[in-house]
Parts: C-alpha cells; sequence; structure tokens
C-alpha cells in the first residue's frame, strides 16, 4: 500500500539554523505530495506541495522538491525562526483517491 | 482560501454519554468529508469518508456503530462518538474537499475527554 515515512523528531535547532526534513514515499500511482504544519493546538494547515516530478513547492521559506528517482520530498529551510516550532507532516494522495496518508510527523523545536 | 470549522474545540463528558463533533465548510461547497484521529504525538490516522447524501466508508478497524458519521449536507458533516470510553479520548480532526481540486481544508480539531 501507499506510505509515508518521515525523519524521526524531535528535531531541536538554534534560531537562523538550516532545516531539511526527509520524507519518503512509497505509491502504486503518481502521487501528489504535500507538507502540513501544525501549531500546538491548532489543526493542520497546508504549508507547501507539489502535483509532479520535479515540481518545487515553497512558500514562507520553506522548500521541497518532488524527486521521483528518489522517491523523496524533503523538506528545507536556509533560516529558521523561533514561531517555525510546530509538528511537520509529509503526506501523499493519489490523482485516483482522495484521501491523505500522512507520514508519523516531526516535531521542531527552534530555540532563540 | 477555503475555511472549515469544528465544534467544540473542546468537550469533556462522562464514560458512557455520546458527544457529537461537527465540522462545517464555510465558504465552500464539500463534496467529501474526512474525520480523522490523531493520538498524542502521532500522525493522523483517517477513520472514515463520508460523502454529501450517502453512507460513510470506514477504515478497517474503525467501528462504525461507535462512530456515527452523518453528511446531511454540503457544508456539514457530523461525527457522534456512542456510548464514549476514556479510550475515546483523543484529538478528532476533521477536512473538507470541494470539487475543483485535490486540496483538503483541515478544521482546527476537536479535543475529546471522556473521564
Amino acid at each position: 500500500g501507499d506510505s509515508v515515512t518521515q525523519m524521526e523528531g524531535p528535531v531541536t535547532l538554534s534560531e537562523e539554523a538550516f532545516l531539511t526534513i526527509n520524507c519518503t514515499y512509497t505509491a502504486t500511482g503518481y502521487p501528489s505530495l504535500f507538507w502540513y504544519v501544525q501549531y500546538p493546538g491548532e489543526g493542520l494547515q497546508l504549508l507547501l506541495k507539489a502535483t509532479k516530478a520535479d515540481d518545487k513547492g515553497s512558500n514562507k521559506g520553506f522548500e521541497a522538491t518532488y524527486r521521483k528517482e528518489t522517491t523523496s520530498f524533503h523538506l528545507e529551510k536556509g533560516s529558521v525562526q523561533v514561531s517555525d516550532s510546530a509538528v511537520y507532516f509529509c503526506a501523499l494522495t493519489l490523482s485516483s483517491a482522495r484521501q491523505l496518508t500522512f507520514g508519523s510527523g516531526t516535531q521542531l523545536t527552534v530555540l532563540p | 482560501g477555503a475555511v472549515v470549522s469544528q465544534h467544540p474545540s473542546w468537550v469533556i463528558c462522562k464514560s458512557g454519554t455520546s458527544v457529537k463533533i461537527e465540522c462545517r465548510s464555510l465558504d465552500f461547497q464539500a463534496t467529501t468529508m474526512f474525520w480523522y484521529r490523531q493520538f498524542p504525538k502521532q500522525s493522523l490516522m483517517l477513520m472514515a469518508t463520508s460523502n454529501e447524501g450517502s453512507k460513510a466508508t470506514y477504515e478497517q478497524g474503525v467501528e462504525k456503530d461507535k462512530f456515527l458519521i452523518n453528511h446531511a449536507s454540503l457544508t456539514l458533516s457530523t461525527l457522534t462518538v456512542t456510548s464514549a470510553h476514556p479510550e475515546d479520548s483523543s484529538f478528532y480532526i476533521c477536512s473538507a474537499k470541494g470539487e475543483r481540486n485535490n486540496e483538503q481544508f483541515f478544521g482546527p480539531g476537536t479535543r475529546l475527554t471522556v473521564l
């Protein structure tokens, strides 16, 4: 079946550090890929997405590139802020299906 | 962007009682709504998918009679946890999807605590 594997957390960084959260996937078709962010006590918010190979999703300084050859969609940010502290979820959906399959989530804490 | 609301945002109830959670799409028509359950520090687990006007499709291992889902209109779906027990305590999140694209919009979640 379809699955998403994320690097385990928690991840703790100092402000302005470089962030990478790894995400790899397995899917029977050609999925769309997403990164969602969940701030404490809140629901999920879409951070960025990519719908086909080599697409780069970007938002709020975060980027992720859809790599079909390595089945990966790693999240990166060049300089994190304290306000980026949250749980980040990688997810996929197939065009023929409607549900999202989520990774296990990665807790990020950014220290001042 | 599209807005999805949930009500209540948190609820505490006694064991054996039933609790209803509402999920509303405020500015678009949601042909499909999804209900997820999230345990502390874990990922979201899909419970069921509901399409307006038809019966919900439950994921394996989810009790249909325990978690009643009704999607009576294009803007409202409800999840009723019947005869709740402490192990039902969790964070329940809904999402809604319209016809235009594949994006799901998530509600803020409902924290259920069963005493």
